[in-house]
């Protein structure tokens, strides 16, 4: 069974950083592009950022490019986003999502974590 | 950015009752749209991917068809279980990846 579980959420001040954690398991994680994807408190989902698998890269927002950084350790099955000077704007629920396929860039979600919360305020 | 419209913002219906949502896309994105469920408190879950597919799991009573920038999210005898947040989400072409606004289906 798949399972993606997100920590490393909290209350941050404007300007300040947070690294969020996503732990794997249930799957080949190496195989498999994995992106972050937010909420705000009411509000629809947007994507945040994707990990590619097969040295496509990575790929991030707009709202997000420059401040935000994702990357992955193999080893320990985990993927991460480093967040950087932190907005109000920024505080949101924060998913980690897996691709539907592995291999390549098939950006369907079919499993998703519980989410993480990032509320920035000061 | 290829901007995803749905609609009705609110769909209110009766169990048993089909129900049939929109999402329309701001240019092509051939076949390449998924649909989400999403329950309050809760991540989100896919029902379709690439238009049509349903999902591991997912009952028969979804479906999904269209393609191009128009996309049709049918279910076709709602359960208690179904009232929801549905989204849209397009792969054609990205960055960025889109979603829709959500429709939200809820018991009248």
């Amino acid at each position: 069974e798949v399972q993606l579980l997100e920590s490393g959420g909290g209350l941050v001040q404007p300007g300040g950083s947070l690294r969020l954690s996503c732990a794997a398991s249930g799957f080949t994680f190496s195989s498999y592009a994995m992106s972050w994807v937010r909420q705000a408190p009411g509000k629809g989902l947007e994507w945040v950022s994707t990990f590619g698998v097969g040295g496509v890269g990575t790929y991030y927002a707009d709202s997000v490019k420059g401040r935000f950084t994702v990357s992955r350790d193999i080893s320990k099955n985990t993927l991460f986003l480093q967040m950087n000077s932190l907005r109000a704007e920024d505080t949101a629920v924060y998913y980690c999502a897996k691709v539907l396929t592995p291999g390549g860039m098939v950006m369907h979600f079919d499993s998703w974590g519980q989410g993480t919360l990032v509320t920035v305020s000061s | 950015e290829i901007v995803l419209t749905q609609s009705p913002g609110t769909l209110s219906l009766s169990p048993g009752e089909r129900a049939t949502l929109s999402c329309r896309a701001s240019q092509s994105v051939s076949s390449y749209l998924a649909w989400y469920q999403q329950k309050p408190g809760l991540a989100p879950r896919l029902l379709i991917y690439d238009a049509s597919n349903r999902a591991t799991g997912i009952p028969a009573r979804f479906s999904g068809s269209g393609s191009g920038t128009d996309f049709t999210l049918t279910i076709s005898s709602l359960e208690p279980e179904d009232f929801a947040v549905y989204y849209c989400q397009q792969r054609n072409m990205w960055p960025p990846l889109t979603f829709g606004g959500g429709t939200k289906v809820e018991i009248k």
